[in-house]
């Protein structure tokens, strides 16, 4: 079975950082791009960040750029997602996404979720 | 633009048929995929690319698009349709973003 698995989320100070982990299972993770997306309490969804297959390609929503880092294990099947600088409008909880394709900018399409990890960022 | 734009609430009777919109100028160029989530849920992907439905999906649900205006229609609405819907697309440099989200209330 398919299965995205999100964690790392908790309560953080302004300016604090945090490491959010996604550990990926049942299909060879190193053939997909994968993305983050979040979601404020009570709002839309927010694309933040997507990495291709081989990691060496990132793109990042603009309010993270310089503050959020993507990265990938591919022996280790797992995704990270380094925050630092933190704001309370980071507030949000954080999917994991599997993209269909191995280059991000063939395919946009969000396959795979996690359940989500919650990101509370508050003094 | 990198815009999507959706209505917020949209209402169907059960068992009639409903649209939800999106509309942007990157899907001039770019399809829409669709997705459904439920209050508490992770968002779960309806409809890619022209017309496709993952595995799982009813074929109640189908996606097209005219112009700048993509479209997801769910053709006899159930009950446990009623939903947020979001659309998404990308631009050229690689970055993502989706619709504000259509409230689906089935009657």
């Amino acid at each position: 079975e398919v299965q995205l698995l999100e964690s790392g989320g908790r309560l953080v100070q302004p300016g604090g950082s945090l490491r959010l982990s996604c550990a990926a299972s049942g299909f060879i993770f190193s053939n997909y791009a994968m993305s983050w997306v979040r979601q404020a309490p009570g709002k839309g969804l927010e694309w933040v960040s997507v990495i291709n297959g081989g990691g060496e390609e990132t793109y990042y929503e603009d309010s993270v750029k310089g503050r959020f880092s993507l990265s990938r294990d591919n022996a280790k099947n797992t995704l990270y997602l380094q925050m630092n600088g933190l704001r309370a409008e980071d507030t949000a909880v954080y999917y994991c996404a599997k993209g269909r394709l191995w280059s991000p900018l063939q395919d946009d399409v969000f396959d795979i979720w996690g359940h989500g990890t919650m990101v509370s960022v508050s003094s | 633009s990198s815009e999507l734009t959706q209505d917020p609430a949209v209402s169907v009777a059960l068992g009639q048929t409903v649209r939800i919109t999106c509309q942007g100028n990157s899907l001039r160029i770019y399809s829409a995929s669709w997705y459904q989530q439920k209050p508490g849920q992770a968002p779960v992907l309806v409809i890619y690319g022209k017309n496709s439905r993952p595995s799982g999906i009813p074929d109640r649900f189908s996606g097209s698009t005219s112009g700048t205006t993509a479209s997801l229609t769910i053709t006899g609405a159930q009950a446990e349709d009623e939903a947020d819907y979001y659309c998404n697309s990308r631009d050229g440099s690689g970055k993502r973003f989706f619709g504000g989200g259509t409230k689906l209330t089935v009657l």
